[in-house]
């Protein structure tokens, strides 16, 4: 068990809808990262955020965005879905932004029928 | 930009033996961090070993070791003494010591066999 704790661990909705993925860090962490694998494009990176504050961006839709709150958990949310948005959704976490190892949790699995 | 290759899609070895993944990274950095991950069939990414590039010494943790060659750029994994619970993707990812993200390659699949 890391420590990082995802819900729900699976989804099923449909085209168009909207989903909200959510992410409890390691206890301690300040530092809450998404991540998506899918078949055709491997593990990439969504966002990053630091203490409340968004710190990267990475290969993320407009369709989504990201939040992290004051107790530093963080919501995913994903809206206008469509069928290539189906993935396994990790969300991660790391003490700081300085090199330290960064946590997966088990990741959420989005099915879009 | 940095990339993270992994050649081999998939792996095989005999339970007790001894096997070897390869990694191969291109960066133009000097200070940045190398991890194996490990993805078992209950998809959770479980962190395995890692390697700080400014350490020359390779990263040991029990079973799994790392040969690392900064000049080469190849960070390979060992596992000796597979079991049956090493089957497994295994990821091959670096991070820059001046970004967060981890950039990862497109990992190799382990069989273990009886």
């Amino acid at each position: 068990d890391s420590g990082v704790t995802q819900t729900p661990k699976h989804l099923i909705t449909a085209t168009g809808q909207r989903v909200t993925l959510r992410c409890s860090p390691r206890s301690g962490d300040l530092s809450v990262y998404w991540y998506q694998q899918s078949l055709d494009q491997g593990l990439q990176f969504l966002i990053q955020y630091y203490n409340g504050e968004e710190r990267a961006k990475g290969n993320i839709l407009e369709r989504f965005s990201a939040q992290q709150f004051p107790d530093l958990h963080s919501e995913l949310n994903l809206s206008s879905l469509e069928l290539g948005d189906s993935a396994l959704y990790f969300c991660a976490s790391s003490v700081d932004i300085s090199g330290n190892t960064i946590y997966f949790g088990e990741g959420s699995w989005l099915t879009v029928v | 930009a940095q990339t993270v290759t992994q050649s081999q899609p998939e792996m095989s070895v005999q339970e007790a033996e001894t096997v070897t993944l390869s990694c191969t990274y291109d960066t133009s950095e000097s200070d940045y961090y190398l991890f194996w991950y490990k993805q078992p069939p209950s998809r959770q990414m479980i962190l395995v070993i890692r390697q700080e590039a400014y350490k020359q010494q390779n990263a040991t943790e029990n079973r799994f070791s790392v040969n690392f060659q900064k000049a080469a750029k190849s960070f390979s994994l060992k596992i000796s003494d597979s079991q049956l619970g090493d089957a497994a993707m295994y990821f091959c990812a670096y991070r820059s010591d001046n970004t967060d993200k981890l950039i990862f390659g497109t990992g190799t699949r382990l069989q273990v066999f009886p």
